[in-house]
């Protein structure tokens, strides 16, 4: 166990919904990132957060977004779901040293999303 | 962007033997490395990383070696078991503070190690 937890562990929704997929990263960890993995794509990064704000961006989609709480917990929103957003999305932590070269990420046991 | 190539696909090899896989990046700017383990269903796992400014570093049967000039790096596995079956991923990181910060992972190795 990573320390990282994410819900729900699977969802099914239909095309052109909504979701949002929750993350608490490990206690002390200042960052948060968010990541995608499909079956034709790999694994994609798609936004990271530390300490509240915005700090790096992949390969999201403009139908995606996301932000992180105060208490560090983050939440990843789909909208306008398509079939192929079908996929396991993973968060993972890092303590977020501004400026460390070297961040262990930790990653959760993922959200398996399916779009019918 | 950046691009990683990893190969090969997939690998399949005997008990005890060893296993390699390498990985390519287009960016000079990249220096940190890490290989990711992930079993079928669970989650990734980072197994071992190697920054920029080392050429190799190894954990017990695990190596990784890193040829800036080339840009590329290799996961070598020795003495193979059968819990070593997974799928690895190598990625490439940019991050030098702020928000100057990029991943890219490569599309991922199946390692079947056979009994």
């Amino acid at each position: 166990d990573s320390g990282v937890t994410q819900t729900p562990k699977h969802l099914i929704t239909a095309t052109g919904q909504r979701v949002t997929l929750r993350c608490s990263p490990r206690s002390g960890d200042l960052s948060v990132y968010w990541y995608q993995q499909s079956l034709d794509q790999g694994l994609q990064f798609l936004i990271q957060y530390y300490n509240g704000e915005e700090r790096a961006k992949g390969n999201i989609l403009e139908r995606f977004s996301a932000q992180q709480f105060p208490d560090l917990h983050s939440e990843l929103n789909l909208s306008s779901l398509e079939l192929g957003d079908s996929a396991l999305y993973f968060c993972a932590s890092s303590v977020g040293l501004a400026g460390r070269i070297q961040e262990t990420q930790y990653f959760g046991p993922g959200t398996r999303l399916l779009v019918l | 962007g950046e691009n990683v190539e990893q190969h090969p696909s997939t690998l399949s090899v005997q008990e005890g033997d060893s296993a390699v896989i390498k990985c390519t990046y287009s960016d000079s700017a990249s220096n940190y490395f890490p290989w990711y383990k992930q079993e079928l269903g669970k989650r990734p796992q980072l197994i071992i990383d190697i920054r920029s400014n080392v050429g190799e570093k190894k954990d017990q049967r695990i190596a990784v070696t890193l040829n800036k000039t080339a840009k590329h790096f290799s996961l070598h596995i020795t003495e193979t078991q059968p819990e070593d079956s997974a799928v690895y991923f190598c990625a490439s990181i940019i991050n030098s503070g702020g928000s100057n910060y990029k991943l890219t992972f490569g599309k991922g190795t199946l390692l079947t190690v056979n009994p």
